[in-house]
This record gives C-alpha cells, sequence and structure tokens, in this order.
C-alpha cells in the first residue's frame, strides 16, 4: 500500500506571511495523482489543488502552490499570504493511476498537519 | 447542486444497537466509499465501490457493513457498534477511469459516539 507522509503535525504562521507544509510519498508508479485537502473546523473536506504525476509544471491555484519534485517523492504545499480563513488541518492525499483491486481507486492520506494562522 | 448528502451529522448511540449513516450523491459518480478519521491517524478507509452491486473491504472493515443496491446510494451499516468504533465518518464519491485525477467530493461527515 502506498504510504503518505506528513512530517509537520503542527504549523503556525502570521497572517500575511507565507507558509509551506511538508509531503512525502511511497510509490513504484509512474502514473497518479497528488491531492492537497483543507478541513477547517467545520470539518468539510475541501480539495485546495491537485497535481498529475506526468505534468512537470506545478499546479497554482490563486495564493496555493505546490512544489512537486517526482523523483524525491515530494508534495509541499506553500500557502502566500495567509489568511486568518486558512487555519484548518491540511491533509496530503496520493492517488493511483493505475492501481488494481482495492488500491484502485482509492485515496491514501497522510495524518494531517494543524495550521494555525496568527493575526 | 453537486453533492455528497450524508446524515446524519451527529449520532449517539449504545453499545450493540444497530445503526444506519445514509450516504447518497447526485453526480451519477461510479465509485464510492466510506472512510473513517481519527485523531493522529489521518483518514482510512473502511469500504468502497466500484459501482452498483460492487463492493470490497478497504484498512479497516471490521464491524461495518456496506451495500450498493443504487448508483447514489452507499449506506453505512453498524450491526452492532462498539466504543473502538466512535469516530469521524466521511463517505466520498468520484468518477473512475479518466476522472481518477479529479479527487474525492466528500460528504459533510458523521460524528458518531458509541456509549
Amino acid at each position: 500500500a502506498q504510504t503518505v507522509t506528513q512530517s509537520q503535525p503542527e504549523m503556525s504562521v502570521q497572517e500575511a506571511e507565507t507558509v509551506t507544509l511538508s509531503c512525502t510519498y511511497d510509490t513504484s508508479e509512474s502514473d497518479y495523482y497528488l491531492f492537497w485537502y483543507k478541513q477547517p473546523p467545520s470539518r468539510q473536506m475541501i480539495l485546495v489543488i491537485r497535481q498529475e504525476a506526468y505534468k512537470q509544471q506545478n499546479a497554482t491555484e490563486n495564493r496555493f502552490s505546490v512544489n512537486f519534485q517526482k523523483a524525491a517523492k515530494s508534495f509541499s504545499l506553500k500557502i502566500s499570504d495567509s489568511q486568518l480563513g486558512d487555519a484548518a488541518m491540511y491533509f496530503c492525499a496520493y492517488r493511483s493511476g493505475q492501481g488494481r483491486g482495492s488500491t484502485l481507486g482509492r485515496l491514501y492520506f497522510g495524518r494531517g498537519t494543524q495550521l494555525t494562522v496568527w493575526p | 447542486e453537486a453533492q455528497v448528502t450524508q446524515n446524519p451529522r451527529y449520532l449517539i448511540t449504545v453499545t450493540g444497537k444497530k445503526l444506519t449513516v445514509t450516504c447518497s450523491q447526485n453526480m451519477n459518480h461510479e465509485y464510492m466509499s466510506w472512510y473513517r478519521q481519527d485523531p493522529g491517524l489521518g483518514l482510512r478507509q473502511i469500504y468502497y465501490s466500484m459501482n452498483v452491486e460492487v463492493t470490497d473491504k478497504g484498512d479497516v472493515p471490521e464491524g461495518y457493513k456496506v451495500s450498493r443496491k443504487e448508483k447514489r446510494n452507499f449506506p453505512l451499516i453498524l450491526e452492532s457498534p462498539s466504543p473502538n468504533q466512535t469516530s469521524l465518518y466521511f463517505c466520498a464519491s468520484s468518477l473512475s477511469g479518466q476522472g481518477w485525477n479529479y479527487g474525492y467530493t466528500f460528504g459533510s461527515g458523521t460524528r458518531l459516539t458509541v456509549v
């Protein structure tokens, strides 16, 4: 089974500053997808950004961008100009593009990083 | 509005009393799945379904049952709940095949407490 590791259980950032959340994953596959989900106190799971492994260009969504290092199996999330509303638990997730059986379609999640934003 | 509807949002029950958490999606997604979220453990898959009448176990299926009689519905059944099933549960759905890259759409979660 694929393993997703988020090594930072907690992070904090000052409002308007930039913060980077780390994620590494373990896979032998070449075709896969990576995601960052945000879970605010409302506990809703919100897709923040996604990246296809075959694309070299890093994905960007407004203030959110990723640093995808395929060889290093690293997928970090950068939040620029942090806002109070960014405070949440952030989950990194992996999905195989060529899985079989029980791995097909499954999202594998890291354990999450709790982000605090200070005013 | 495209969504996954999960009910109830909160549930407190006693050990051994059968319960069902409902999940319905209106996006014609083939793939549906149940996860449980526990502090420090992230989200772990309980069961999944590739389509109608096709279901299989995830990582933590013990104590749970599912069914997929219709494409839109994927209920989670706890036949005899125990305190270790106290958790936050999520239903999710997804397109399959070419749609894998779009990730999941999640329900709002069900906070279950078994006393």
